[in-house]
């Protein structure tokens, strides 16, 4: 059963600090996903990353993937309040296949 | 990116009875699949909708609770039958397999039901 493990769970931070979400799967995959969902609202993609030492950065976040290490980071630079949402991390076993999610970042972003 | 849009958008319903929920793509699509996503939690897998085939279904999740129909590659629906208040999430569709763009996977807005 693939697993997938987020963390933190729950992230406050300060405006203009940096931190990084962590997202370790148990199962082989070149496929990593990450995900935005605002409350109430529905998941946006934020990044897909297809294959070992991929990295891709949009704004202030930033996400690379080690397959080796079967990790994938989401860096935050400078923090700003809109960045506060959840974040989820996802793994499919084959391309088109369903998504396996993390449990999710709850990240709140304070002046 | 595909436009994805479901039906109803939320919806609140008396225990034991049922709902139809839709979901419709704007183009052609090799996968659909249905999620649940409990107040709090991540996102679940009920199963995936194949065309023209009965839906693959999860550990956990069967055919009589959750009927789902997939009669082209645009369009699917997922049913929440004979509902209790555990019933209660946001129910998404997504979407893989458009064109060239194979590994992206879209969700649809969700609908956010009650049991009450």
């Amino acid at each position: 059963e693939l697993k997938v493990e987020q963390n933190p769970l729950f992230l406050s931070m300060q405006e203009g600090k940096n931190y990084t979400i962590y997202c370790n799967y148990s199962t082989t995959s070149d496929r990593l996903y990450w995900y935005r969902q605002d409350p109430g609202k529905s998941l946006e993609s934020l990044f897909v990353l297809l294959s070992n030492g991929a990295v891709k950065q949009e704004g202030r976040l930033m996400a690379s993937l080690d397959t080796k290490a079967r990790l994938s980071t989401l860096h935050i630079t400078a923090a700003v309040h809109d960045l506060s949402a959840t974040y989820f991390c996802a793994v499919d076993l084959n391309s088109g296949y369903a998504l396996n999610f993390g449990k999710g970042t709850s990240l709140l972003v304070t002046p | 990116s595909a436009v994805i849009s479901q039906k109803p958008s939320r919806d609140i319903c008396q225990r034991g009875t049922s709902l139809t929920i839709q979901c419709q793509v704007d183009s052609q699509v090799t996968m659909m699949f249905w999620y649940r996503q409990q107040p709090g939690q991540s996102l679940t897998l009920i199963a995936t909708a194949n065309q023209g085939s009965e839906a693959t279904y999860e550990s956990g999740f069967v055919i009589d609770k959750f009927p789902i129909s997939r009669p082209n590659l645009t369009f699917s629906t997922l049913t929440v039958s004979n509902m209790s208040p555990e019933d209660s999430s946001i129910y998404l569709c997504s979407v893989s397999g458009r064109a060239a763009q194979i590994y992206e996977q879209y969700f649809g807005p969700g609908t956010r039901l009650t049991v009450t």
